[in-house]
């Protein structure tokens, strides 16, 4: 079945620093979107991308959807403590619900 | 407020009871779905409903989950005969139609613990 895979599981970083996380599905997608979960909470929609190379920013978020649709990323520049949670790309399986990644958990020291 | 509400927030039972969970969505989304999310997980696909019709069942739905939506509006999911394995945050989401430029508004899901 269809699978989507999210490195790295895990970031740590200082306040300040720049974090990216990597999604790759197994299968071309019609779209892909991400959602943010902090820490006891559940999935807020962020973004979605649907165009082959799309590249899209939110403030400090920038959301990138590869050339052949297969893979996507989110980077985020200058890293507040604010931005603790974890980060879920999810993307169309053959039928119309959401298959979401595994998931990378963003850790932020003050 | 999500406007997704799901109740109960938590549900500890013991092994071989049944629970039901209730999911309430946004009144103007007509597709309901429920994961489930274990920890360190991303959430998993259950099922899904649009109006009153169910229109998909992913194979981790064993036979003792069923999922019912009357009219269309609120969702409840049952688990029959509960295993520790059914542990788990239960997840309800919906949206409108397939329109995913707003993605799915989640519930704050109901925490369930089998002991």
């Amino acid at each position: 079945g269809q699978q989507v895979m999210q490195i790295p599981q895990y970031q740590h970083v200082q306040e300040g620093e720049d974090f990216t996380t990597y999604c790759n599905s197994s299968t071309t997608l019609s779209n892909i979107q991400w959602y943010k979960q902090r820490p006891g909470g559940h999935p807020v929609f962020l973004i979605q991308l649907v165009k082959s190379g799309e590249v899209k920013k939110q403030k400090r978020l920038t959301f990138q959807f590869g050339e052949a649709k297969k893979n996507s990323s989110l980077h985020i520049t200058a890293t507040q403590t604010t931005d603790v949670g974890t980060y879920f790309c999810a993307g169309p399986g053959n039928t119309d619900k959401l298959i979401f990644g595994t998931g990378t958990r963003l850790q932020v020291f003050p | 407020d999500t406007g997704v509400s799901q109740d109960p927030r938590h549900k500890i039972t013991k092994r071989g009871q049944n629970v039901t969970f209730r999911c309430d969505p946004i009144s103007e989304h007509n597709r309901l779905y429920w994961y489930r999310q274990t920890l360190g997980q991303g959430p998993e696909f259950l099922t899904y409903f649009q109006n009153e019709a169910q229109l998909e069942k992913s194979r981790l739905l064993s036979d003792r989950f069923s999922a019912e939506r009357p009219k269309g509006s609120f969702s409840t999911l049952e688990i029959q005969r509960t295993e520790q394995g059914d542990s788990a945050m239960y997840l309800c989401a919906s949206s409108f139609g397939a329109d995913t430029n707003y993605g799915y508004t989640f519930g704050s899901g109901t925490r369930l613990t089998v002991v």
